[in-house]
């Protein structure tokens, strides 16, 4: 079983639908989280990040995480077809193995 | 800032010969990473260098790949001799330690074709 599951897709919704995207996660020792957006034949660039449980808005963007679930999510307002792409969940502990662990990826499509 | 720099973007090779891949992360970053993507494996971690130190090494699939980092600003990924199964997207990442929950910041990726 992989650390991080996230389910591919892909996903397609309509422009001003909201987008729920998820992953959940083994690895109790995981206190930072990220999202990461990669446009097709492009590197992954950071969106969201999230410290231990909560909430974080960022505009049209909400990162939440429950690490009693061990449960993230990104929910997307009113998407647009600019908002296309393939979003990659990331963790990391808060010490030791520095880098991320990387989910593999949910691709979205929304249609204008 | 310039932002992780990557060369060559596409390779195609031969089955066999020695493939370098070069990096250049961001001034002033500390850590430098190598992942591998694939649509059936996702975003594998390669290796991971700290102060030009290499800390994690145990996603290096076998003895054909090696990577270097002879100072701060350079890194290479080498793989001798290649192999169709290497084909895949190679990318160098780097991050400032110091920094929050380790943010790395992503190049834009070697594509590599191995036939």
């Amino acid at each position: 079983q992989k650390e991080v599951e996230q389910d591919p897709g892909p996903l397609s919704v309509p422009e001003g639908a909201i987008v729920s995207l998820n992953c959940t996660y083994s690895n109790s020792a995981f206190q930072y989280f990220m999202w990461y957006r990669q446009y097709s034949r492009k590197g992954p660039e950071l969106l969201m990040y999230t410290y231990s449980s909560g909430n974080k808005e960022d505009g049209r963007f909400t990162a939440q995480v429950d690490k009693s679930s061990k449960y993230i999510s990104l929910f997307i307002r009113d998407s647009q077809p600019s908002d296309s792409a393939t979003y990659l969940c990331a963790m990391t502990g808060n010490t030791g193995r520095r880098a991320l662990t990387f989910g593999s990826g949910t691709r979205l499509q929304v249609q204008p | 800032d310039a932002g992780v720099i990557q060369s060559p973007r596409h390779e195609v090779t031969e089955m066999g010969q020695e493939v370098t891949l070069r990096c250049k992360p961001i001034s002033g970053h500390n850590s430098l990473f190598w992942y591998r993507q694939t649509m059936m494996r996702g975003l594998e971690l390669l290796i991971y260098f700290n102060n030009n130190v290499p800390i994690d090494d145990s996603g290096m699939p076998e003895d054909r790949f090696s990577a270097k980092m002879p100072n701060a600003s350079f890194s290479t990924l080498k793989i001798q001799p290649s192999e169709p199964r290497d084909s895949a997207v190679y990318f160098c990442a780097s991050s400032f330690t110091q920094g929050p929950g380790n943010t790395i910041y992503f190049g834009e990726g070697s594509w590599l074709t191995v036939v």
